[in-house]
């Protein structure tokens, strides 16, 4: 089945600087690849995802970029926030709804 | 629109003893995912149901079982609960009529605790 690795697990930056989480993927059927915001005692909540046909995608301060051919994809945010502090999850799924999911990278944005 | 509802938030058990989990996706939404979230496995895929049927599945033991209501609501249960179940189950809903991936919504979780 699908192994998706996900770096670093642990991220402090400060306020204004930028932050970049990093996945990798196994299986190559894989097309789909979301990124979810976890913060403490809520349910992870989907803040950009992109599929295969597409390289890059923006929306403000967060961008997702994949890379297919190395099976690895990328999340990045600009101008971090101390409200961006939380646990970032990547997940990849090679159709349905059946999702593999990263192990998580704990962000803490340093006022 | 009211989001993905699960009950309870918190629940405390024994070993050997079962559990049932509810979930109430989005209204309008078909497909009910359920997840185990551990601090060492991260979120572990258990199941996906969709008009009252199992439509997809995880590497999980047959203690683990579901099911999904005519209005898509949706129960998880475990039996015979070992340490090891603590964890916090997440529920996920999605439109669920196509064959593609789709955007899942994730409810807050319940927190099981096996003592």
């Amino acid at each position: 089945g699908e192994n998706v690795e996900q770096h670093p697990s642990t991220l402090s930056v400060q306020e204004g600087d930028s932050a970049v989480i990093k996945c990798t993927y196994s299986d190559s059927a894989s097309n789909y690849f979301p990124w979810y915001k976890q913060e403490l005692g809520k349910g992870p909540q989907l803040i950009i995802d992109i599929r295969s046909n597409v390289g890059e995608k923006k929306d403000q301060r967060i961008a997702v970029t994949l890379n297919k051919t190395a099976k690895h994809f990328s999340l990045h945010i600009t101008e971090t926030q101390p409200e961006d502090s939380a646990v970032y999850f990547c997940a990849a799924s090679a159709g349905g709804n059946q999702f593999y999911f990263g192990t998580g990278t704990s962000l803490t944005v340093i006022p | 629109k009211a989001g993905v509802t699960q009950t309870p938030r918190y629940l405390i058990k024994t070993r050997g003893q079962q559990v049932t989990l509810s979930c109430s996706p989005i209204s309008g939404h078909r497909s009910v995912s359920w997840y185990q979230q551990t601090p060492g496995q991260g979120l572990q895929f258990l199941f996906e149901y969709f008009s009252e049927t199992q439509r997809n599945k995880g590497n999980f033991p047959g203690r683990f079982s579901g099911r999904q209501f005519s209005n898509s609501r949706s129960e998880m249960n475990v039996s015979t609960l070992e340490l090891g179940d603590s964890a916090l189950y997440l529920c996920a809903s999605s439109l669920g009529g196509g064959r593609g991936q789709e955007t899942q919504y994730f409810g807050p979780g319940t927190r099981l605790l096996v003592l």
